[in-house]
């Protein structure tokens, strides 16, 4: 069965600093993987998604993530962290049928320090 | 850009009431999708519908939920008789077809709280 798994339940960084988000995934066979972010009360917005090819993907908001088979990861990352940036942070994996439902992690709260 | 979106944006209900959450998904697309997500929880899955029908629905989705298409823009999600733990944010998606993977474009999200 497909899942997702999200390590760090809560993740506190200086406004700044780098981050990487940890994801590790579950699935048979070449997953489709995602990136959301939720601020509080809000949607979902896509930062950045894997279908295929390079394994390092760019996104939005000067994120990037690597699709890295081996471990069975898709770890986001941003090398310098904006106070904006504090918010809940979601990996989902997709299958590849075409109807097939999103399955998501379950989160990573984002906190920035001053 | 295109969106889909969804109304209302907040829904209080009293338990036992009927709610029905209202998407317009994006103007091609033809899978349609409804999830919910619990106040500090991740997001699930709750139903798929594709050619005015379900394709697959989750343990969730019980006798009390419904999905409609009742006009060929509006996709809906009637919950018969609410109860407290009904109380989520519900997202609509959509996708288009193509032979390649259907990426879901999610909706803002309707808050539904039942008192």
């Amino acid at each position: 069965a497909q899942s997702v798994t999200q390590p760090d339940i809560h993740i506190t960084v200086s406004e700044g600093a780098s981050l990487e988000l940890r994801c590790n995934y579950s699935y048979g066979a070449t997953p489709y993987l995602f990136w959301y972010v939720q601020s509080p009360g809000q949607g979902l917005q896509l930062l950045l998604k894997y279908f295929s090819g390079d394994t390092l993907v760019q996104g939005i908001k000067g994120f990037e993530a690597e699709f890295k088979r081996s471990q069975s990861s898709f770890n986001l990352r941003k090398p310098s962290v904006h106070w904006s940036d504090a918010a809940e942070y979601f990996c989902a994996v997709g299958a590849q049928t075409s109807y097939d439902k999103v399955i998501f992690g379950p989160g990573t709260s984002l906190s920035v320090i001053p | 850009e295109p969106e889909v979106t969804q109304t209302p944006s907040h829904q209080v209900t009293q338990m036992g009431q009927e709610v029905i959450l209202r998407c317009v998904p994006i103007s091609n697309h033809l899978y349609f999708y409804w999830y919910r997500q619990i106040l500090g929880q991740k997001v699930e899955f709750l139903v798929s519908f594709y050619n005015n029908e379900i394709s697959e629905k989750s343990e969730i989705f019980d006798d009390q939920f419904s999905v409609e298409r009742p006009d060929g823009s509006n996709f809906t999600l009637k919950i018969r008789s609410t109860k407290l733990e009904d109380s989520a944010m519900y997202f609509c998606a959509s996708a288009r077809p193509s032979g390649f993977y259907n990426e879901q474009f999610f909706g803002p999200g309707t808050r539904l709280t039942v008192l």
